[in-house]
């Protein structure tokens, strides 16, 4: 059973549509972090969100975390093939903790 | 090169074989961490190394699985006896400073028992 619950599991869309990722918990996290996985390929971080309510941007990508820093979004506008890929939200509890908490994953596929 | 190599990326093994896999952290990365990831799931913790000392192995499965870092660089993680549901990819990942939000993971290996 894993602590971080995503959904939806799988998503596929046209290029240029707009998409949202959920990621939640019962549990509290000190920080939170989303990863994008490609085939074969080892996870690669994307942004860490550590302040409940924060919002971050990277491009056409925002992230949120949950005020009770319980959950975190992602949302994707206008989509293209190139986001294609797992992606993983990641916790950690507590502060010098020394493993991560990934969710179950969501794979997008973007159709061209 | 600049990241985390591991080897062998693809591994077959019998039912009851052993096998060791390689993780070759980034240069100066004091911790170094272990993951373990079934097919369609996300990473799960398997352990924790601060330099040579193993100091979290609370996510190894069975006793089966035994990781070392002695020199406190290169790891090998060891499967002993190897079952069906080991079959998984291995994923290691360093840090410069032991912060978990640090972490740069390497490709895995994918371990696949017949």
């Amino acid at each position: 059973t894993q602590l971080l619950e995503q959904s939806p599991q799988f998503l596929s869309i046209q290029e240029g549509e707009n998409l949202t990722v959920y990621c939640n918990s019962s549990s509290v996290f000190s920080s939170l972090q989303w990863y994008r996985q490609e085939p074969g390929e080892g996870p690669v971080l994307l942004v860490t969100v550590v302040t409940g309510g924060e919002v971050k941007k990277l491009k056409r990508l925002t992230f949120q975390f949950g005020d009770a820093r319980k959950d975190s979004s992602l949302h994707i506008t206008a989509a293209q093939p190139g986001d294609t890929g797992l992606y993983l939200c990641a916790g950690a509890r507590g502060t010098g903790a020394n493993n991560l908490f990934f969710g179950t994953g969501t794979r997008l596929t973007v159709i061209p | 090169g600049a990241g985390v190599s591991q080897s062998p990326r693809y591994k077959v093994a019998k039912r009851g074989q052993d096998v060791a896999l390689r993780c070759d952290p980034i240069s100066g990365h004091v911790s170094l961490f272990w993951y373990q990831q079934a097919l369609g799931q996300g990473p799960e913790f398997l352990t924790y190394f601060q330099n040579e000392a193993q100091l979290d192995k609370s996510g190894l499965p069975s006793d089966r699985f035994f990781a070392e870092r002695p020199e406190g660089s290169v790891s090998t993680l060891k499967i002993q006896r190897t079952q069906q549901e080991d079959s998984a990819v291995y994923l290691c990942a360093s840090s410069l400073s032991g912060d978990v939000n640090e972490q740069f993971f390497g490709p895995g290996t994918r371990l696949t028992v017949l």
